[in-house]
């Protein structure tokens, strides 16, 4: 199984709502991410878990608050999001590399994203 | 200071004809890795090559190839006799250092549109 998957693909929530995004991979990576994409920018970092603990919070706001329940699934839990929020939502998978190591298959992994309107 | 530079927003090539596409890129690390992304209108990221800083030689894979100029910082992607489903945005993104779990740096990306 060489890929991420995302759930929902597409999600529109009002401004007090709570709603979760999901990703699960189960290629045995270790280390997960989030990633906000606006239209026709590229996509900018939230957060990184690495072995299940999060290693890296990009300052996003607290509205959005990112989980990693085991090794395979990733949520990102959103509550109180304004529509400024409203964005592609990637969830990427990344496996140990080492610099000197060539192999066919050694980029991050994305999912097809949860395409998020906030209303 | 920008990481990466991509410095065509936009990009037309005829079809079967080859393209590059340009990237810059940044850093003081000695170990790093260049990857080339294809977003089509979908919006799914799909992984094209990787070149890392110690390789030699430059990456292929199938009809892309990365242009490694290790001195000029730059890892252009040439993709070859172009088709028409390689209409699509292109990111060039860099990894720093070997840490497991390092970011993904990305750039402002290239949108290419191929003619028939």
């Amino acid at each position: 199984d060489t890929e991420v998957t995302q759930t929902p693909k597409h999600l529109v929530m009002g401004m007090t709502n709570k709603k979760s995004l999901k990703c699960e991979q189960h290629m045995g990576h270790r280390a997960m991410y989030w990633y906000k994409q606006k239209a026709k920018k590229p996509p900018e970092l939230m957060f990184v878990y690495s072995y299940e603990k999060l290693s890296i919070n990009e300052s996003v706001p607290s509205r959005f608050s990112p989980e990693c329940p085991n090794s395979s699934l990733l949520n990102l839990h959103l509550h109180a999001l304004q529509p400024e929020d409203s964005a592609l939502y990637l969830c990427a998978s990344s496996p140990k590399l080492r610099a000197t190591e060539v192999t066919h298959n050694y980029g991050y992994t994305f999912g097809s994203g949860t395409r998020l309107t906030v209303v | 200071a920008q990481k990466i530079t991509q410095t065509q927003p936009g990009m037309f090539v005829q079809e079967k004809e080859a393209v590059t596409l340009d990237c810059t890129y940044d850093t003081s690390d000695q170990s790093y890795g260049l990857f080339w992304y294809k977003q089509p209108s979908s919006g799914e990221m799909i992984f094209l090559i990787y070149q890392g800083s110690y390789d030699e030689q430059n990456a292929t894979e199938g009809r892309y190839s990365l242009n490694f100029q290790k001195a000029r910082k730059s890892a252009n992607l040439v993709i070859s006799a172009s088709q028409l489903g390689d209409s699509a945005m292109y990111f060039c993104a860099m990894r720093e250092g070997l840490e497991y779990g390092n970011k993904l740096v990305f750039g402002a990306g290239t949108i290419l549109r191929v003619k028939s």
